[in-house]
């Protein structure tokens, strides 16, 4: 199946820093999203996108859909403490109106953020 | 409240000993779906059901099986589990209607952590 490579493996800042990751895909997806896991809970979904190129915010966040189809990043800015968790990229391919709910996730970026 | 519930949360077995999770969805969605989470593989696919009686492979689907007899419950079953299916399982929903964003956008369960002996 397709597969995502997802980096960084982690990452530790002190609170009021940027933070950036990103995804890459071995084939293309018509779908990116960004979740974020809180411990002990299941991922929330963060931000969807859905067109080539498209760079859309929510608060803090901002993530872009590359331009190849192949890859997205995200970006936080003046991380806070809350941020803390884990963060994943996945992708959705849509075919005759549907995706299905099918998924296919990174393997995601663990980030702690030291007041 | 929306919500997707699994049940049991923790469950600690022993090899073979047959196995069933439940999840269950309030929302009337058509989608649902099993994943595991495992530490460097993030969330995998195990199978997934796109309405009542219809199911398909994930990526990851040895192992396991999975029924769809009604539109809010989607059961996983581990006839036999093995120690390599000691992990953490996440059942999700989703709407096959409405605009895109409500189609993409997957409501997990609070996952089940499973240990195998």
């Amino acid at each position: 199946g397709q597969q995502l490579n997802q980096s960084p493996q982690s990452m530790f800042i002190q609170e009021g820093e940027d933070v950036s990751m990103n995804c890459t895909s071995s084939s293309i997806f018509n779908t990116w999203l960004w979740y974020k896991q809180d411990p002990g809970e299941g991922p929330v979904l963060l931000i969807a996108l859905y067109k080539a190129g498209e760079l859309t915010s929510n608060g803090r966040l901002t993530a872009q859909f590359g331009i190849t189809r192949k890859d997205s990043f995200l970006n936080i800015s003046a991380s806070i403490p809350s941020d803390v968790g884990i963060y994943f990229c996945a992708g959705q391919l849509w075919a005759g109106g549907t995706s299905y709910g099918k998924l296919t996730f990174g393997q995601g970026t663990i980030l702690t953020v030291h007041p | 409240e929306a919500q997707v519930t699994q049940n049991p949360r923790y469950l600690i077995t022993v090899t073979g000993k047959k196995l069933t999770v439940t999840c269950s969805q309030n929302m009337n969605h058509e989608y649902m779906s099993w994943y595991r989470q495992d530490p460097g593989l993030g969330l995998r696919q195990i199978y997934y059901s796109m309405n009542v009686e219809v199911t398909d492979k994930g990526d990851v689907p040895e192992g396991y099986k999975v029924s769809r007899k009604e539109k809010r419950n989607f059961p996983l079953i581990l006839e036999s589990p093995s120690p390599n299916q000691t992990s953490l399982y996440f059942c999700a929903s989703s709407s096959a209607s409405g605009a895109r964003v409500e189609q993409d956008t997957q409501y997990f369960g609070p996952g089940t952590r499973l240990t195998v002996l």
